[in-house]
């Protein structure tokens, strides 16, 4: 079946440190990737997608670049904020089967400090 | 353009009881689905619904049930609570059923906190 691994978390990073994220993915031909982020108490909002191989999913300065060769999909920031502290996750919507059907990972929780 | 909006935004149940969950989606979205979200199991699909029929099921137990209505709002309903049932229900939109994609973005509401005493 479909699956996907994050990195353990809580990350801590000083404000201004460079994020990386973790993710990789199992999954029959070529699913779309997402990364969302959840505020506390918040639902989820949608972070960034990438819908085929090398495709970069970009949005207020995070990336993330679907690479089907290493089946992965990491998050990365160059310069982090206080307002950044979140939980990431990273998911995935198959090509067939339950298509409309997102499958999670974890969730990665990141804590930025001054 | 108003977002997805559940309510209520806290409950709480005893065991033994049944609860009743609502989710209005972004306007124009045809597709609603509901997820489970638990520190211990994470994000779980539950179920999908689009045009007043579900089109997809997750691995829960028959308790767990959904409709949609022909405005597309959705409930779902969980009868006999169970302690384990305590969880963020989030329901999601989008504007058809099917895979996700640049143009099928699903979007989450606020969520629903039930707990379960």
């Amino acid at each position: 079946g479909n699956s996907v691994t994050q990195m353990e978390g809580p990350v801590t990073l000083s404000e201004e440190a460079f994020l990386t994220i973790n993710c990789t993915y199992t999954a029959t031909g070529y699913p779309s990737l997402f990364w969302y982020v959840q505020y506390p108490g918040e639902g989820l909002q949608l972070l960034l997608k990438a819908t085929k191989a090398d495709d970069k999913g970009s949005n207020k300065g995070f990336e993330a670049t679907y690479r089907k060769e290493t089946t992965s999909f990491h998050l990365e920031k160059g310069s982090v904020q206080v307002s950044d502290s979140a939980v990431y996750f990273c998911a995935l919507s198959a090509l067939t089967g339950t298509a409309s059907k997102l499958t999670f990972g974890t969730g990665t929780r990141l804590q930025v400090t001054l | 353009k108003a977002g997805v909006t559940q309510t209520p935004r806290y409950l709480i149940k005893t065991r033994g009881q049944q609860v009743t969950l609502s989710c209005s989606p972004i306007s124009g979205h045809r597709s609603v689905s509901w997820y489970q979200q638990t520190p211990g199991q994470g994000l779980q699909f539950l179920f999908e619904y689009f045009s007043e029929t579900q089109r997809n099921k997750g691995n829960f137990p028959g308790r767990f049930s959904g409709r949609q209505f022909s405005n597309s709002r959705s409930e779902m309903n969980v009868s006999t609570l169970e302690l384990g049932d305590s969880a963020l229900y989030l329901c999601a939109s989008s504007l058809l059923s099917g895979r996700a994609g640049a143009k099928n973005i699903q979007y989450f509401g606020a969520g629903t906190r039930l707990s379960v005493l």
